[in-house]
């Protein structure tokens, strides 16, 4: 089945600065691909739909400038957090989007990146 | 938007039983109804899935049925074993685009 890479899986930080999310598509190419955050024991809120070749498209009470993406290949989408504080700490999640013709795009996840600012 | 009600939120079934997960949808133009199943510290995986334009499928173990007209699906696992312990969740979109997932279910099998 279709594979989706994230790294890293766990990164513990310094309040203040910034850490970037990398998210590919391993065996097929994604124009889009989304970014999900999880709080414990909750499920997936949609932060942002990354387009590639274009801007970033930001779900309602997402800060653009705090979480930035760049999708610059059909392979690879990045997330920063930006001056990250400690109420950023969540489980970040990709997924890519492989369209296969009609009805068989699916979306497949990455296994997440844990972000604890201290 | 799509609002996607999920229940129940957790379900502790017996080894062999079966387990149901049902889960509604708001938005009628929703087409694509994927379950993924996801195990602790991972990223959610696809089970299966369902489009609107059929009201049942099967994969071995796993059925999923869709009621457009109700707008709920549910999921289907029987046989359940240990492995199958782990958070599910469904979700709804409209053209496989933009998933709203459901609040999750928790399942433990009982050895």
């Amino acid at each position: 089945g279709a594979v989706v890479s994230q790294h890293p899986s766990r990164v513990i930080c310094k309040s203040g600065t910034s850490v970037k999310i990398e998210c590919r598509s391993l065996d097929f190419q994604a124009t889009t691909m989304f970014w999900y955050r999880q709080f414990p024991k909750k499920s997936l809120m949609l932060m942002a739909t990354s387009n590639e070749g274009s801007k970033a498209t930001y779900e309602q009470g997402v800060e653009k400038d705090k979480f930035l993406i760049n999708h610059a290949s059909l392979t690879l989408s990045t997330l920063t957090v930006t001056s990250a504080h400690p109420e950023d700490s969540s489980f970040y999640i990709c997924s890519a989007r492989r369209e296969a013709g009609g009805a068989k795009n699916i979306q497949y996840f990455g296994a997440g990146t844990r972000l604890s600012v201290l | 938007g799509e609002n996607v009600e999920q229940h129940p939120s957790t379900l502790s079934v017996q080894e062999g039983d079966s387990a149901v997960i049902k889960c509604t949808y708001s938005d009628s133009a929703s087409n694509y109804f994927p379950w993924y199943k996801q195990e602790l510290g991972k990223g959610p995986q696809l089970i299966i899935d369902i489009r609107s334009n059929v009201g049942e499928k099967k994969d071995q173990r796993i059925a999923v049925t869709l009621n457009k007209t109700a707008k709920h699906f549910s999921l289907h696992i029987t046989e359940t074993q240990p492995e199958d312990s782990a958070v599910y969740f469904c979700a709804a979109s409209i053209n496989d685009y933009k998933l709203s997932f459901g609040a999750g279910t928790t399942v433990t099998v009982r050895a």
